[in-house]
């Protein structure tokens, strides 16, 4: 069945990076465009991060522009998240998430597939 | 601060029907299609409404959702004590160009 899963999350320093994996299986990866969101604790959602389905553009949260990278390699189904200079702020369970509709080339919000996230964790 | 204000709380009976406002701006939800989420406790968001008032596959038809203006409304009908959750608006905001969510109302059926 179609799957997101998230790896990657942990305990880091201020200042530090950490790479955050989606792997995808059961649907089509290169058809669909793809999404971070966050959850602080005891917080609401916060998008993050967006590919288009050909990653042809990008677009961040502007708290997180110049320090977070999202991309995706086609050949591994797999979409990352490369976080550089981390704040105690950036503390949250990250999802990855899926467009609900394929080949959309503008920007979205409506995901209609969602990881259990994964939790990182940044201590001053 | 979320740009797009919701309640934070709301309650009502089982069998009721209860009404989630989500307030925003002519940059944001007066200019572009508004979603909802779902959020069980521990479970990941679920997409309950996109296009102002579609439900995806497998979503009843007790929730429903409109716009007017630079508000948005998402309604449920017959509620049920398994709806009890947290309920999230998203939209496109302009300035500063980012999909944005609205704070979340926790609603409790009693």
């Amino acid at each position: 069945q179609e799957q997101l899963v998230e790896s990657g999350g942990g305990v880091v320093q201020s200042g530090k990076s950490l790479r955050l994996s989606c792997a995808a299986s059961g649907f089509a990866f290169n058809n669909y465009g793809l999404h971070w969101v966050r959850q602080a604790p005891g917080k609401g959602l916060e998008w993050v991060a967006g590919i288009f389905y050909d990653g042809s553009y990008k677009y961040y949260l502007g708290s997180v522009k110049g320090r977070f990278t999202i991309s995706k390699d086609s050949s591994r189904n797999t979409m990352f998240l490369e976080m550089k200079n981390l704040r105690v702020e950036d503390t949250a369970l990250y999802y990855c998430a899926r467009d609900v509709g394929p080949r959309v080339a503008t920007a979205n919000w409506d995901f209609g597939l969602w990881g259990q996230g994964t939790q990182v964790t940044v201590s001053s | 601060q979320s740009t797009l204000k919701q309640p934070p709380s709301l309650s009502a009976a089982p069998g009721q029907k209860v009404t989630i406002s989500c307030s925003g701006s002519s940059s944001n939800i007066g200019n572009n299609y508004v979603s909802w989420y779902q959020q069980l406790p521990t479970a990941a968001p679920k997409l309950l409404i996109y296009d102002n008032n579609k439900r995806p596959s497998g979503i009843p038809d007790r929730f429903s959702g409109s716009t007017s203006g630079t508000s948005a409304t998402l309604a449920i009908t017959g509620l049920q004590t398994g709806d009890e959750a947290d309920y999230y608006c998203v939209t496109w905001d302009s300035s500063p160009g980012a999909v944005v969510f609205g704070g979340g109302t926790k609603l409790t059926v009693l």
